[in-house]
Formats: structure tokens, sequence, C-alpha cells
């Protein structure tokens, strides 16, 4: 089956810091989408980004379809980014695989 | 407009009990999936179901099943809990099937099922 690889696992990042969040895929990139769960658990939809680059704020994502990544940049971070960052992506066969996520901790 | 909705936010219950579990949709759209979080894990695909008709499921034991109605509103059922079934479900909608193109997932706030 499809394989979705996040990196890194963990990161730490005094406020201020720039940090970029990667995602590779096994197999062809198909409605990719990047997620930011809250401490509350709540799912945040930030991107739907099957190829090229979106920007929204201080977030931009970039898909290379062609050679199944996708990365996730976060400028001038803040606290209240901090928690869980997940991609997910699907092959068109019904089934949605999230990454393990990369958890993020923002320092003030 | 309102976004995915489910209910119940929390839920208690022992071994061995049944727990039903339902998700509203946002106004429009036609398809719901499930997921499973586990503590400090990705959300694990459970089903997707598209116009009232099961379109994929995860490697779930039959104890879980789920369905969707007419008002595209649906219900998850895990029968026989076990303390492994304690987790974050959460349900997401889109407008069509969720595989095709150009269908973004959105999810509610889901349900936190202890196991006890």
């Amino acid at each position: 089956g499809i394989q979705v690889e996040q990196s890194p696992p963990d990161l730490i990042l005094q406020e201020g810091a720039n940090s970029t969040l990667r995602c590779n895929f096994s197999d062809s990139v198909n409605n990719l989408q990047w997620f930011h769960q809250n401490p509350w658990g709540q799912l945040i939809n930030l991107f739907y980004i099957p190829s090229g680059t979106k920007q929204n704020g201080r977030l931009s994502a970039t898909t290379v379809a062609t050679e199944r990544y996708s990365l996730l940049y976060i400028s001038s971070s803040q606290t209240t980014d901090s928690g869980v960052y997940f991609c997910a992506q699907n092959t068109g066969g019904f089934k949605t695989i999230f990454g393990a996520g990369t958890r993020l901790f923002v320092k003030a | 407009d309102a976004g995915v909705t489910q209910s119940p936010t929390h839920l208690i219950k022992t071994r061995g009990q049944q727990v039903t579990l339902r998700c509203s949709p946002i106004s429009g759209h036609k398809s719901v999936s499930w997921y499973q979080q586990v503590l400090g894990q990705g959300p694990q695909f459970i089903f997707q179901y598209y116009e009232k008709e099961e379109r994929g499921r995860g490697n779930f034991p039959d104890r879980f099943s789920a369905r969707q109605f007419p008002n595209y509103s649906s219900e998850l059922n895990v029968n026989a809990l076990l303390l492994g079934d304690s987790a974050l479900y959460l349900c997401a909608s889109s407008l069509s099937a969720a595989g095709t193109r150009n269908q973004p997932q959105h999810f509610g706030d889901g349900t936190r099922l202890s196991i006890l």
C-alpha cells in the first residue's frame, strides 16, 4: 500500500524562527492535504495542494508531484503554531493515508 | 455555514459494550469518512461512504461498521469494545468521493472514546 513519511518527527523552535516540514510519498500524489492538529485535537485544514505552491499568511506549501514530496514552510513561528502537522493523501482508491506527523513546539 | 459536527464529544464505555458515534457533514457534502486516532499516532482510515454506499474500508475488524443515511449523515458502530478501541474518532466530509480529484476533506472535532 501507499506510504506517507514525514520528517522531522519532532521539532522545537524559538518564537520567530522559520521551519520546513517534509512529506514523502511512495505513490503518485492525489488529493494531498496538510493539516494542523492543535492541542485540543482539532484537525485544521491548512492546504489542499496536489501540485504547485500555495501561500496563506506565514504558511506556504509546495508539492512536487513528479518527485513525490511536499514541503510545508512556517515563517516567523508563533507559540500558537505548536501542535502536530500531518500530511495525508490517497491514490483514488477511496482510502486516505496520513503520515505519522511532525510534532512542533514553539518556545516563547 | 456549519462545519462537520460529531456527537457525542466524549464517551466512556466498558469492555464488551457497544457504541454508536454520529456525524453530520457540511451541507452539500455527500461523502463521509471515519478515522481512528490513537494517542500519539496519525489518524487511521476506517471507512468511506459516498451516496449511502461503502466505497472504502481500512484494516479494521468486523466489529466496526457504519452506515450513511439519505441526508448524508453517518453513524459508526463498534461492537464488543476492547481497551484498545480507546481513541479519538474523527469524521470528515467532502463534496464527492474522497479520492476524486479536487475533493479536500474537512474534519469534525471528533469523539473521544474511553474504554474502562
